[in-house]
């Protein structure tokens, strides 16, 4: 069965305290790794797309990676507008078309 | 702002109603999706449209039913719902190409009395 995990639940950092959320993945035909941001009341907004294993993408303070069986969002120096949560989500084919796995998500809270 | 909206932002509804969620994009997206979120869980998908056909449908109850006019617009029926059926309902939409990502709504609010 298609699993997307994801860990720490919850994260509560102190600004400027980097650290790592993770995403680990058991899928048949992994089509793409996609990491979100969703504010509360709001939809998912995209960050990244990771393809494949070895990839690394950078936006801003956030720097996402990929292996066969996980991947990483690196947070650098965080600041309190980084505070939401984090989604993971994988592609996996479904007849002609992809479906879009999510993971339970990490609530991150950057305190001033 | 976000290039697909939703309407309406907030909706609250009886069980005896009858009502219906909008959404539309206007980026040449040909495939446009359904998803339901319930508080401090991740968006669970309902529907799929490709190329105004219905492609993937996650056993969603009947009650809940999906129409895509054209490839602009994606609405989703609802009828005889259920206290448990208030969530977040969330649209979005993507190119049709096997890595293309999401593009969510910022959702409907929907609450069933």
């Amino acid at each position: 069965e298609d699993q997307v995990t994801q860990s720490p639940e919850a994260l509560r950092l102190q600004e400027g305290e980097s650290s790592s959320l993770n995403c680990s993945y058991t899928v048949s035909g992994l089509r793409g790794l996609f990491w979100y941001r969703q504010d509360p009341g709001k939809g998912p907004e995209f960050l990244f797309t990771l393809y494949s294993a070895g990839e690394e993408k950078e936006k801003e303070r956030l720097k996402a990676t990929l292996t066969k069986k996980e991947s990483f969002l690196h947070i650098t120096a965080p600041k309190p507008e980084d505070s939401a949560t984090y989604l993971c989500a994988v592609h996996v084919p479904r007849g002609a078309t992809n479906k879009l796995i999510f993971g339970t998500g990490t609530l991150l809270a950057v305190q001033p | 702002d976000t290039e697909v909206t939703q309407t309406p932002k907030h909706l609250v509804m009886g069980m005896t109603n009858k009502k219906s969620l909008k959404c539309e994009q206007h980026m040449g997206h040909r495939a446009m999706y359904w998803y339901k979120q319930k508080a401090k869980k991740p968006p669970e998908l309902m529907f799929v449209y490709s190329y105004e056909k219905l492609s993937i449908n996650e056993s969603v109850p009947s009650r809940f039913s999906p129409e895509c006019p054209n490839s602009s617009l994606l609405n989703l029926h609802l009828h005889a719902l259920q206290p448990e059926d208030s969530a977040l309902y969330l649209c979005a939409s993507s190119h049709s190409g096997p890595n293309s990502p999401l593009h969510f709504g910022n959702g409907t609010r929907l609450t069933v009395t």
